[in-house]
């Protein structure tokens, strides 16, 4: 079965640090891998997808993830933090054979102070 | 505004209550997906409708059940309710029954149990 982990539970940054996000997957065919983003009191967003092609994927607000397929994980990343980044972050995976269910982390919250 | 709306916000019941929780997914989606997330188990896929139909299954318990409407809308019935079933579930709509371009969430309803 798919699975997602998302290591880092909860991460604090100071404004304008560096920020990686990790996510690995439990699959062995081809997948589709996303990341979303919750801020606070509101729904999921989608941050960036990654269906083929480049594998450095860019996404909205500055932020990139990178699928390496040989370690099964797609990081997500931003070279600099804003306070108004504070949300919590799913990376989200579904295979390509079994598109219908989208198999999240358990998310990582992040909390930027200025 | 995602175009997912849920009703209601918030609720509030008793142990061994039923409720049911309301989605509208966006104008034109055909799909429809359960999402409960709770503090401790993250994001947890429950269940997915397509046309009217359940596409695919999740972790979705007995006393809980769900279906589509001809309208596209879609009801979660929860029942026999435990203290444990307090959580924020999200509903999200996609085009078709393949979720590869992207999901759109909901605000969710918060259920907590007394």
């Amino acid at each position: 079965a798919q699975s997602v982990s998302q290591h880092n539970h909860h991460v604090i940054l100071s404004e304008a640090a560096s920020l990686e996000l990790g996510c690995n997957y439990s699959y062995g065919g081809t997948v589709n891998l996303f990341w979303y983003v919750q801020y606070p009191g509101q729904h999921l967003q989608l941050l960036l997808k990654y269906f083929s092609g480049d594998p450095l994927v860019k996404g909205i607000k500055g932020f990139e993830a990178e699928f390496i397929k040989s370690k099964f994980s797609f990081n997500l990343r931003k070279p600099s933090v804003q306070w108004s980044d504070t949300a919590e972050y799913f990376c989200a995976v579904n295979a390509q054979q079994d598109t219908d269910k989208l198999i999240f982390g358990t998310g990582t919250r992040l909390q930027v102070f200025p | 505004d995602s175009g997912v709306t849920q009703t209601p916000k918030h609720l509030i019941t008793a142990t061994g209550q039923r409720v049911t929780l309301r989605c509208s997914p966006r104008s034109g989606d055909l799909s429809v997906y359960w999402y409960q997330q709770s503090l401790d188990q993250g994001l947890q896929f429950l269940i997915q409708y397509y046309n009217g139909e359940e596409r695919a299954k999740g972790n979705i318990l007995e006393r809980f059940s769900a279906q589509q409407f001809p309208d596209l809308h879609s009801e979660l019935n929860l029942s026999s309710l435990e203290l444990g079933d307090s959580a924020l579930y999200f509903c999200a709509s996609s085009p078709g029954a393949q979720v590869v371009v992207e999901a759109f969430f909901g605000q969710g309803t918060r259920l907590t149990v007394v």
